[in-house]
């Protein structure tokens, strides 16, 4: 069965480094989103992707976040520089017509 | 701006039935959805419901909308320790990114 591929799962670094996340949707999903979950809480979208076009980057703190996806398939997330607050699970997901998202495993970042 | 609530917790007998509810402001969703969250994983795609239907099931899971109250339920039917995890609500309108609820804790008991 597809899945939504994540790497790393796990992410330690220190405050003010530069950390990346990548991801690689479901075969011919043509839109691609990043979520961030901080504990307790569900996911918000950081940005939205439709094939390389940024469709919702309206909650992406843009100072320090930026999101890629050149070709239209795979996906890079970098923070620079990380901060105490970015500690969170971050969740990437894709769909094919729009209606039903299907989620990675996630990277778990802890920033100290 | 759209609002998802849920409860927090919920605590159930192996055997019984749970039903976990959720409400949501935007009138205009097209699609509901619950998604179940093991710990440490991602989010699992359970069942989702388009907006002009009441109800929806599938094996073990029932699902009911209730579109004048903004309502929506998850019920699970036999509910098995494998069962126990987060359980969110979320809702889409258009093609807009999914919002969701803050996630209803279910822990079933032997």
């Amino acid at each position: 069965e597809a899945e939504v591929a994540q790497s790393p799962r796990y992410k330690i670094t220190e405050k003010s480094q530069a950390v990346a996340f990548w991801c690689d949707p479901i075969s011919g999903h043509a839109t691609l989103y990043w979520y961030r979950q901080i504990l307790g809480q569900g996911p918000e979208l950081l940005v939205q992707f439709q094939d390389e076009s940024v469709v919702d980057d309206s909650q992406l703190p843009k100072d320090r976040f930026s999101a890629e996806r050149l070709k239209g398939v795979d996906s890079t997330l970098k923070i620079q520089p990380a901060e105490l607050g970015d500690s969170a699970m971050y969740l990437c997901a894709s769909s094919f017509q729009g209606s039903e998202q299907y989620f990675g495993p996630g990277t778990r970042l802890t920033v100290t | 701006g759209e609002d998802v609530e849920q409860s927090l917790f919920l605590s159930v007998r192996e055997g019984d039935s749970s039903v976990i509810n959720c409400t949501y402001t935007d009138s205009s969703s097209t699609y509901l959805y619950w998604y179940k969250q093991e710990p440490g994983a991602g989010l699992q795609l359970l069942t989702y419901i388009f907006s002009n239907m009441d109800m929806k099931q599938d094996q073990r899971l029932t699902v009911l909308l209730n579109k004048k109250d903004k309502h929506l339920s998850l019920r699970i039917a036999d509910t098995q320790t494998g069962d126990s995890a987060i359980y969110f609500c979320a809702e889409k309108t258009g093609r807009r990114a999914l919002t969701f609820g803050s996630g209803t804790r279910l822990q079933v008991q032997p």
